[in-house]
């Protein structure tokens, strides 16, 4: 029943190592997010995607990329991990494109970089 | 881009008390969203409000677009009421970074003591 799902939910890793975070949505939603809570538990949107586009935010790192197999998941694959990039990671859905239409989250995946 | 506001940034309570939390955002939006983080970390929606009045059991909130702000209030409070509550604002014309998502406030925590 859970309408997005990640994993895993928390994920150790040593510093250089490439990781993956998978996500899957049962909503039918047409819109996958990937977003960054850092230790100040700020939150900030990292990509936007559906079938026609993907959207990037400026500020992160080209290490980070996302993947979509299909409409119902979007992976995020991290090359050459670093300390900064301990953080919180969350999936989230929505319908629409755009950021108009209520957007919803999936658990959050732990990642520590040693 | 959009600059969304929380206040206060702390509040400390006792159960049954009530409280309002305020989010005063920078520009038209077309999405505003409540979030409560539980002390698991799970992202929970409260509220799709870009305008109106809401209400779900003891909370309830009121978005007044035109004079961009919104306001979240908790009645009778409870322990379980505990976390970290964010407002995040969504279509607008200038989203940060351009990635289309949710721009998040930096949240009011919450603690409710027995």
């Amino acid at each position: 029943d859970t309408a997005v799902s990640q994993t895993p939910k928390y994920l150790v890793t040593q510093m250089g190592n490439d990781k993956s975070i998978k996500c899957e949505q049962n909503l039918g939603h047409d819109t996958m997010y990937w977003y960054k809570q850092d230790s100040k538990k700020f939150l900030k949107i990292m990509f936007s995607y559906n079938n026609k586009e993907l959207i990037i935010n400026e500020t992160v790192p080209n290490r980070f990329s996302p993947k979509s197999p299909d409409k119902a998941h979007l992976n995020l694959h991290i090359n050459s991990l670093e300390l900064g990039d301990s953080a919180v990671y969350f999936c989230a859905s929505s319908q629409d494109l755009g950021g108009s239409t209520e957007q919803f989250f999936g658990p959050g995946t732990r990642l520590t970089v040693l | 881009g959009i600059q969304v506001e929380q206040s206060p940034p702390d509040l400390i309570l006792q159960e049954g008390a009530n409280s309002t939390l305020r989010c005063n955002f920078s520009d038209s939006v077309n999405n505003l969203q409540w979030f409560h983080q539980n002390p698991w970390g799970q992202l929970i929606n409260l509220f799709y409000i870009p305008s109106g009045t809401k209400q779900n059991g003891r909370l309830s909130a009121t978005t007044v677009a035109t004079e961009r702000y919104s306001l979240l209030y908790i009645s009778s409070s409870q322990t379980t009421d505990s976390g970290v509550y964010f407002c995040a604002v969504g279509g607008h014309l200038y989203s940060g970074g351009g990635a289309d998502g949710l721009t998040f406030g930096k949240g009011t925590h919450l603690i409710i003591q027995p």
